[in-house]
């Protein structure tokens, strides 16, 4: 089945820029989407079609994929922004989940 | 508001049975493929099925066999029957709605209830 690697945790000072990484065979040619999770809630999407972000989702979030690798970038990264934060794609009539990135912020 | 609200979750035995319902409203639910996706405690989303506008149907060999994803449009509906249930199985279910900004299942999932746990232990 399809994989996709992500770094189990990433750090950030507040208002630096964060990057989160997402790696699978040819994901270049796929599309990847990105959600974010805090403790005890549900996901929320923040990237789709690689670099869309949806209704509401602030500007300070942005997406990127090519060749192998789909990127997560947060840049002036806030304090609320601390969560996991998951890739995904569909590939071969599966979706995919990475296995997810803490990002922490101090 | 688009909002989407599971339930059925529970304990149950090893082997058992499970029929998980998510209700969905504040969009035209038949316009949408709609998907199940779970997390164990501590771990990470690990998707479960999905089903398109037209009924067709997809599952991860994990659950392939055991689990039967379905939708009723004419009451906003959709289901997971979840047969064979193993400890393994144990999670919070969320249903989610795929994006359809194109018109495949590759746009991710928008919009996604509160969960619903499973526990399967005996």
């Amino acid at each position: 089945s399809y994989e996709l690697t992500q770094p189990p945790s990433v750090s950030v000072s507040p208002g630096q820029t964060a990057s989160i990484t997402c790696s699978g065979d040819k994901l270049g040619d796929k599309y990847a989407c990105w959600y974010q999770q805090k403790p005890g809630q549900s996901p929320v999407m923040v990237i789709y079609q690689d670099s869309k972000r949806p209704s509401g989702i602030p500007e300070r979030f942005s997406g990127s994929n090519s060749g192998n690798t789909a990127t997560l970038t947060i840049s002036g990264t806030q304090a609320m922004d601390e969560a996991d934060y998951y890739c995904q794609a569909w590939d071969s009539s599966s979706a995919q989940f990475g296995g997810g990135t803490k990002l922490t912020v101090l | 508001e688009v909002q989407l609200v599971e339930s059925g979750g529970g304990l149950v035995q090893p082997g058992g049975s499970l029929r998980l319902s998510c209700a969905a409203s504040g969009f035209t639910f038949s316009r949408y493929d709609m998907h199940w996706v779970r997390q164990a405690t501590g771990k990470g989303l690990e998707w479960v099925s999905a089903i398109g506008t037209a009924g067709d149907t997809y599952y991860p060999g994990s659950v392939k066999g055991r689990f039967t994803i379905s939708r009723e449009n004419a009451k906003n509906s959709l289901y997971l029957q979840m047969n064979s249930l193993r400890a393994g199985d144990t999670a919070v279910y969320y249903c989610a709605r795929g994006a359809g900004y194109s018109s495949g299942m590759e746009d991710g999932m928008d919009v996604w209830g509160q969960g619903t746990t499973v526990t399967v232990s005996s």
